[in-house]
């Protein structure tokens, strides 16, 4: 199974600005996903990052607010631009189609 | 659009007693996964259920996955206070392509 990392683990904000997050894998795969888990709430998937195409949003999230790259395999980045309270949540990445295994997260709170 | 609910929502469960929890999804699925989450942390994946009939168990936790019901059922047997966390059910459908989909929770509190 797959060892992912995120960074960094986490932070808190000031409204207004960005943060990207950094998932890692140990090991190379295809799809990697993003999800987000707002306070009291289950998890909700922000996109799919595939390598060499753009990622694929689910409804609800749009590139502009949480741009991601693919560099390559085992590396994705999230970002939360021009952020408000309302982004204050965990963000979670998930690598591989039929994995299971979660990064530990990224805890968020934005003043 | 694939919908995954869970319930109960809230369980709160005395030490020793035993008690199911369930999850009900809306379409085809491929999986189904059971996580369990302590406050302030990830997910910690528990069961990966793939075929109908499909029964796992860990500790005093078994899964069990109907497919013709589109019911999948956590089972928790003579509940210690260490069981206290909240479990989520994700379904990845058929067309979905490795996304998954979440149930709402459910808070389990288990009290001496």
């Amino acid at each position: 199974s797959a060892v992912i990392s995120q960074k960094p683990s986490r932070d808190i904000c000031q409204r207004g600005t960005s943060l990207t997050i950094q998932c890692q894998v140990d090991s190379q795969v295809t799809m990697m996903f993003w999800y987000r888990q707002q306070p009291g709430q289950s998890l909700t998937l922000i996109a799919t990052a595939n390598q060499g195409s753009e990622a694929t949003y689910e409804s609800g999230f749009v590139i502009d607010k949480f741009p991601i790259s693919r560099p390559n395999l085992t590396f994705s980045t999230l970002t939360v631009s021009n952020m408000s309270p309302e982004d204050s949540s965990i963000y979670l990445c998930r690598a591989g189609g039929a994995e299971q295994f979660f990064g530990p997260g990224t805890r968020l709170t934005v003043l | 659009e694939l919908k995954v609910e869970q319930n109960p929502l809230f369980l709160s469960m005395q030490e020793g007693k035993n008690y199911t929890i369930y999850c009900n999804y809306s379409t085809t699925s491929d999986r189904l996964y059971w996580y369990r989450q302590d406050p302030g942390k990830s997910l910690e994946s528990l069961f990966v259920l793939l075929s109908n009939g499909a029964v796992k168990q860990e500790g005093r936790l078994m899964a069990s996955l109907d497919t013709k019901a589109r019911l999948s059922t956590l089972h928790i047997t003579a509940a210690v206070h260490d069981l206290s966390a909240t479990y989520f059910c994700a379904v990845d459908g058929l067309d979905s392509y490795g996304k998954l989909t979440f149930g709402q929770g459910t808070i389990l509190t288990v009290h001496p």
